[in-house]
């Protein structure tokens, strides 16, 4: 049971736009999310999170929304860069547990 | 550089033959999680301990097996090999047990294991 889930396994941008790389989430436990970017053969780095009780959060050129309602975050990159294009996978956890859920993660192209 | 440190880096064996992969976490960190990643795929998680014993336990096979030292270094042990399991491993540790608001975790560059 995929819990957290990134349904765009891929996406391309002009360089200089915006890139939208969007998650969606089943457990209305979960309290914490988290963006990773990885490029081939590299481990995962982490980027930006939020808590549940933000709806954004904003690190430089990486913003992330929360909507809980729709139990679905977003990761804003503006202005995307060529540097920028690697897998973004999002994540998920609750204090109530343990794991950390990950989604099938999105492959970001910049097109300089 | 996020502090946690795989060794090896990459591992090549024969089928059937047993393998360790060796992580040291962040300065601080309490708990340490193992990952495989298959082909570009996504993250499986497969073993999360703290403080020394087992928290959680994922899609992880019989054939392998992992704990956690007083010094909180981690070994994931890989026995049996098959052609199958030849995939990155990472490892990720975080300060906490749980999950929950400020509890990231970070992951260590991985360890490549090929099996021949």
């Amino acid at each position: 049971d995929q819990q957290v889930k990134q349904n765009s396994p891929s996406l391309s941008v002009q360089e200089g736009r915006i890139s939208i790389l969007n998650c969606d989430y089943t457990n209305s436990m979960f309290d914490y999310f988290l963006w990773y970017k990885k490029y081939p053969a590299e481990g995962p780095t982490f980027l930006i999170s939020i808590s549940s009780i933000k709806d954004k959060n904003e690190d430089g050129r990486f913003t992330v929304f929360l909507n809980k309602s729709a139990k679905h975050l977003s990761l804003h990159i503006v202005p995307s860069q060529p540097g920028d294009s690697a897998v973004y996978f999002c994540a998920a956890s609750a204090n109530t547990g343990n794991q950390f859920y990950f989604g099938t993660g999105t492959s970001l192209t910049v097109i300089p | 550089d996020s502090g946690v440190t795989q060794t090896p880096k990459h591992l090549i064996t024969a089928t059937g033959q047993r393998v360790t992969l060796r992580c040291s976490p962040r300065s601080g960190d309490l708990s340490v999680y193992w990952y495989q990643q298959s082909l570009d795929q996504g993250l499986q998680f497969l073993i999360q301990y703290y403080n020394g014993e087992e928290r959680a336990k994922g899609n992880i096979l019989e054939r392998f097996s992992a704990q956690q030292f007083p010094d909180l270094h981690s070994e994931l042990n890989l026995s049996s090999l098959e052609l199958g399991d030849s995939a990155l491993y990472f490892c990720a540790s975080s300060p906490l047990g749980q999950g929950g608001p400020g509890n990231t975790i970070y992951f260590g560059e991985g360890s490549w294991l090929t099996v021949v």
